[in-house]
């Protein structure tokens, strides 16, 4: 069985702040995605990163796959409240497995 | 546009009813799933259909059962309500199986008690 596991967990910071949530498996993946979850919606698909090194950048929020395919990280600079909200790692192996998320809290 | 829509959206039921989750995508995709999320748990995949007319298990398909009525529409169906399904239920949708993008719908919220 695929896992991944995602911290932190909970996360809570002050608007302006840096930081930084990690994804990791044992398991290699042909790709990995980061969902965003709001309350009462479903996840939203932020971005996907295929490739072994590949980084990818959308607006403040920064998205690296590991070199091994084994890991991810998203940073986010300069947290805004807008960024309130689950986000969450999936990792395709043999089927899309998910993380069990990261609760983030910007406060203004 | 609606994408995949849902229904109900939430739901109480009584240990050991039966009730059927509705989904409808009108992406015209190809495979539907259907999950269940869980505080600290993720998004578990209790059954898909890669395709119209094919349906396979999940992750947690213990407990369900589904029907792919045509490409549009699949449906999720508890036969007898337990109170370890009480959980938020997501249909979603692809263009192939395990597409790279894959659209969810809003949720139902199930609590059995």
């Amino acid at each position: 069985t695929q896992l991944l596991e995602q911290s932190p967990q909970f996360l809570s910071i002050q608007e302006g702040e840096n930081l930084t949530v990690y994804c990791n498996s044992s398991s290699v993946f042909s790709s990995l995605q980061w969902y965003r979850q709001e309350p009462g919606e479903g996840p939203v698909l932020l971005v996907t990163v295929v490739t072994g090194g590949e980084v990818k950048k959308l607006k403040r929020l920064t998205f690296q796959f590991g070199d091994a395919r084994k890991d991810s990280s998203l940073h986010i600079t300069a947290a805004q409240p807008g960024d309130t909200g689950l986000y969450l790692c999936a990792g395709f192996g043999n089927k899309l497995v998910f993380g069990a998320g990261t609760i983030l809290r910007v406060k203004s | 546009n609606a994408g995949v829509t849902q229904t109900p959206k939430f739901q109480v039921l009584k240990t050991g009813q039966s009730m059927t989750l509705q989904c409808a995508q009108d992406m015209n995709h190809n495979s539907m799933y259907w999950y269940r999320q869980d505080p600290g748990m993720g998004l578990r995949l209790i059954y898909y259909s890669a395709s119209e007319g094919t349906t396979d298990k999940g992750e947690v398909p213990n407990g369900y059962n589904v029907s792919r009525l045509n490409k549009r529409e699949f449906s999720l169906r508890l036969e007898s309500a337990a109170p370890s399904q009480t959980s938020v239920y997501f249909c979603a949708s692809s263009w192939i199986p395990g597409g790279n993008t894959i659209y969810f719908g809003e949720g139902s919220w199930l609590t059995v008690v």
